[in-house]
């Protein structure tokens, strides 16, 4: 049981070009989520998921798009890197996410992106 | 979106002391959650908190779910090298939306520094 898995750990980029950032979870999770970390300003969700075809827009969602192909899978598209998407990016995931249930998110080791 | 107000922003403190840190919110959560970030790394869950007024300990953290359920706090005992990192509240809105019910709203996180 392999928890929230991400890839790449690095990555650096050049303004403007694109990329896929990798999230895969083995717990049967049906929410996943993806934040963004800044020094001084927490976590910040960019999307999330509550089941396989579904997703929404967190509080940041600009210059990102996410897609929810199977239950494991949540990768992030950054179609046009910027340097203010400079930043250290965490997936996600809980059994269910409805109020009222445990719903413990459970984070990956992180993806930082430099983009120049 | 919902505000956490996580303090203090950092601690410095010497190894044996116990630490004390809170958040507050100015709406009503359901649940509280309490993270720990070391370097380099994803946040790792602490303490889950679901029932207003719930005091829960993990070794030798403890935690509490204020009776308002606007507040949280988190106590460090006999504190050791180890417990350098930053510690995390997030807290779930109690809401009617099934969407946003499964949003974490994250503190801006305490930077804990122990000294020898």
């Amino acid at each position: 049981n392999a928890g929230v898995t991400q890839t790449p750990k690095f990555q650096v980029l050049k303004t403007g070009q694109s990329m896929t950032l990798q999230c895969a979870q083995d717990m049967n999770h049906e929410y996943m989520s993806w934040y963004r970390q800044d020094p001084g300003m927490g976590l910040r969700l960019i999307h999330y998921s509550v089941g396989a075809g579904i997703t929404d827009q967190g509080e940041v969602p600009n210059g990102y798009n996410v897609s929810r192909s199977t239950t494991e899978d949540f990768p992030l598209r950054l179609l046009s890197a910027a340097p203010s998407q400079t930043s250290v990016y965490f997936c996600a995931s809980s059994y269910s996410g409805l109020a009222g249930a445990k719903n413990e998110q459970y984070f990956g080791p992180g993806t930082r992106l430099t983009v120049t | 979106g919902q505000q956490l107000n996580q303090s203090p922003q950092s601690m410095f403190i010497q190894e044996g002391e116990d630490v004390s840190m809170n958040c507050t919110s100015s709406s009503i959560f359901n649940t509280w959650l309490w993270y720990k970030q070391d370097p380099g790394e994803g946040p790792v869950l602490l303490i889950a908190l679901y029932k207003a007024g719930e005091l829960t300990s993990n070794g030798r953290l403890t935690a509490q779910f204020g009776i308002t359920r606007k507040d949280s706090f988190l106590n460090i005992s006999a504190s050791i090298p180890s417990d350098v990192g930053i510690y995390f509240c997030a807290g779930q809105p109690s809401s009617i939306s099934s969407g946003s019910a499964r949003q974490l709203t994250f503190g801006s996180g305490t930077q804990l520094t122990v000294l020898p």
